[in-house]
């Protein structure tokens, strides 16, 4: 079963805005507020960022939020700053024999 | 506070079983399910499937049915993966996560632990 799709790379320059899309299907990502964003520096394990759609957990930066559109979610970041770069991953339930989907990854550079 | 401490890294040959730990700590282990999500070098995240701290229920990915099982020690809190007729494309680094998930729902996985890396070579 194919993978949420997440555009590869984005970048952004210190205290700019970015937005990475995850684009799923009715079954996963459109169907259910089930949405989550991890992020992931260079052999660390994943950390998470957003759940529910747009719920932050406790100690992670209000400069992080979430959101969805019919098939798609999104997570913005802004004030964009060196430490923000990583691998973000996005996450659905999905209504499959297999439940839990990831996207492929978006590495975000901080120029 | 909340850890999930794995063991160490494993080196198997094709066809061989691999057994990874995951002791948890710091929280009332029958509360949450853990989930076993690998990575591929280089490559993004695979969730491979779940089991209940509660009542050992699991639930697991598609594509490794038949091949993985999950259990767990309620008594030293301790949960295991293995994953048998091991091949190359195997060779990931093997993640034990917290869920928080239910019946036709998954929230999120908030505590990780450290990884193990697992290598299938001949």
């Amino acid at each position: 079963q194919s993978a949420l799709t997440q555009p590869a790379s984005v970048s952004g320059s210190p205290g700019q805005s970015i937005t990475i899309s995850c684009t799923g299907t009715s079954s996963d990502v459109g169907g259910y507020n089930h949405v989550s964003w991890y992020q992931q520096h260079p052999g660390k394990a994943p950390k998470v960022m957003i759940y529910e759609v747009s719920n932050r957990p406790s100690g992670v930066s209000n400069r992080f939020s979430g959101s969805k559109s019919g098939n798609t979610a999104s997570l913005t970041i802004s004030g964009l700053q060196a430490e923000d770069e990583a691998d973000y991953y996005c996450s659905s339930y999905r209504s499959s024999s297999t439940p839990v989907v990831f996207g492929g990854g978006t590495k975000l550079t901080v120029l | 506070q909340v850890q999930l401490v794995q063991s160490g890294a494993e080196v198997k040959k094709p066809g061989a079983s691999v057994k990874v730990s995951c002791k948890a700590s710091g929280y009332t282990f029958s509360s949450y399910g853990i989930s076993w999500v690998r990575q591929a070098p280089g490559q993004g995240l695979e969730w491979m499937g779940w089991i209940s701290g509660y009542n050992g229920n699991t639930n697991y990915a598609q594509k490794l049915q038949g091949r993985v099982t999950m259990t767990t020690d309620t008594s030293t809190s301790t949960a295991y993966m293995e994953l048998r007729s091991l091949r190359s494309d195997d060779t990931a680094v093997y993640y034990c996560a917290r869920g928080i998930y239910g019946i036709g729902w998954y929230s999120r996985f908030d505590y990780w632990g450290q990884g193990t890396l697992v290598t299938v070579s001949s």
